[in-house]
């Protein structure tokens, strides 16, 4: 079956630039993560849904960063005024969660954000 | 597609030999323990999990050990393939309320032929 999408691959933005990075999680998939990864490093979490609701967004390094996921399926990360250090691959995850086991999450390829 | 691990800490083995990839954690109260395959270009791939109550999970060619005494967990690939070439992640599962990843550092691994 289809896997996580997102949508573009790749972006290129010019500082100050704003930028909208697309997910489509897995059909029927509750909860949906976004994670961003830096160049050598391991994803960091940055916010959680469950359905519409985003219930932890201790992750997002700043208020230049918004995500929405209004009718609990396809999510929206949004970056206001890009800049440099924002550049980084923007993971998007989802899972369906079970009870008391490990939900596993299932990755999308990331979209590349580079800001020049 | 770009590469996820420049700057990691890489392990070359020869095809057919096992390979060890070991990860320290630092929460104690992690619930669940998770190795995740990366390739280039692609998003994390789940290989194995163990629960915080076990020491010892078998899948098809991969063990996870953990040592919750020094906070170790290891990632065993037997008789290793070409295929298995990718950066390898550790990850902790806090099961808090929003099930999120904490991810560690990764390792690449290379396989020679």
């Amino acid at each position: 079956g289809a896997g996580v999408s997102q949508s573009p691959r790749y972006k290129v933005a010019k500082r100050g630039q704003d930028v909208a990075l697309r997910c489509d999680p897995i059909s029927g998939h509750v909860s949906l993560f976004w994670y961003q990864q830096a160049l050598g490093q391991g994803p960091e979490f940055l916010t959680y849904f469950q359905n519409e609701a985003q219930l932890d967004k201790s992750g997002l390094p700043s208020d230049r960063f918004f995500a929405e996921r209004p009718e609990g399926s396809v999510s929206t990360l949004k970056i206001q005024r890009t800049q440099q250090e924002d550049s980084a691959v923007y993971l998007c995850a989802s899972s369906f969660p079970g009870q008391g086991a490990y939900n596993e999450q299932f990755f999308g390829p990331g979209t590349r954000l580079t800001v020049l | 597609g770009e590469s996820v691990g420049l700057h990691l800490p890489t392990l070359s083995v020869q095809e057919g030999d096992n390979s060890i990839i070991n990860c320290a954690y630092s929460n104690s109260a992690s619930d669940y323990f998770i190795w995740y395959k990366q390739e280039s270009g692609k998003g994390p791939q789940f290989i194995i999990d163990i629960r915080s109550n076990m020491d010892k999970r078998q899948g098809q060619r991969v063990t996870v050990l953990l040592n919750k005494t020094v906070k170790h967990l290891s990632l065993q690939i037997a008789a290793t393939q070409p295929g298995d070439s990718a950066v390898y992640f550790c990850a902790e599962d806090f099961m808090d309320s929003s099930y999120k990843l904490i991810f560690g550092s990764g390792t690449r691994l290379l396989v020679r032929p």
